[in-house]
């Protein structure tokens, strides 16, 4: 199985700071990656996929990059409504796999 | 509007089973792949189990194959998980996600989450 895993598990920031994620696998898997939000109590909302696609509806200030092991999540300015945990996922092979979640926090 | 409604979750002893369903509408459900992903209290997504569109094709987590088995009825819009052999470890709540392949069609991503369903394995 491919494992992904996240950095930093937990975040504290602000409001209007500049954040990034990033989530590695342990082998190659292209851009077969996505990013998805959750707040608590909430189902998954996916933000981006195919490591730099932002769902349609998604604000421009998410922003994801990378290829093959290393990806990065970035959150330009942060909102309010941004503070939640965030997931990547690998549709690469079987069985997909989740990072463990970072936890956003404000600070 | 796609709407994706689990039910079925409960309190139920280690050894015993349940059956999760998830009610879609608002899509061709015939149409997509969906699957179960699960989230243990305080922990992160696990994938559960797949099936293909037409129910031809499933597939399943290491820690849940040979006691769960994914199901779908295309006529009544919904998606099943038949839960045996419950265990502590198997507490968690359930989402049922629809999956929607884009590019060469080997890519794809879940659009579409439930808002879940609780199940506890206890004595």
């Amino acid at each position: 199985d491919i494992q992904m895993t996240q950095s930093p598990s937990s975040l504290s920031a602000s409001v209007g700071d500049r954040v990034t994620i990033t989530c590695r696998a342990s082998q190659s898997i292209g851009s077969y990656l996505n990013w998805y939000q959750q707040k608590p109590g909430k189902a998954p909302k996916l933000l981006i996929y195919a490591a730099s696609s932002l769902k349609s509806g998604v604000p421009s200030r998410f922003f994801g990059i990378g290829s093959g092991t290393d990806f990065t999540l970035t959150i330009s300015s942060l909102q309010p409504e941004d503070f939640a945990t965030y997931y990547c996922q690998q549709s690469y092979s079987a069985p997909l796999t989740f990072g463990g979640g970072t936890k956003m926090e404000i600070k | 509007e796609v709407q994706l409604l689990e039910s079925g979750g409960g309190l139920v002893q280690p050894g015993g089973s349940l059956r999760l369903s998830c009610a879609a509408s608002g899509f061709t459900f015939s149409s997509f792949a969906m699957s179960w992903v699960r989230q243990a209290p305080g922990k992160g997504l696990e994938w559960v189990s797949g099936i293909s569109g037409s129910g031809g094709s499933t597939d399943y987590a290491d820690s849940v194959k040979g006691r769960f088995t994914i199901s779908r009825d295309n006529s009544k819009h919904t998606l099943y998980l038949q839960m045996n052999s419950l265990r502590a470890e198997d507490t968690a709540v359930y989402f049922c996600a629809k999956k929607y392949y884009y590019g060469s069609g080997s890519q794809y991503y879940f659009d579409y989450w439930g808002q879940g369903t609780l199940v506890s394995v206890s004595s």
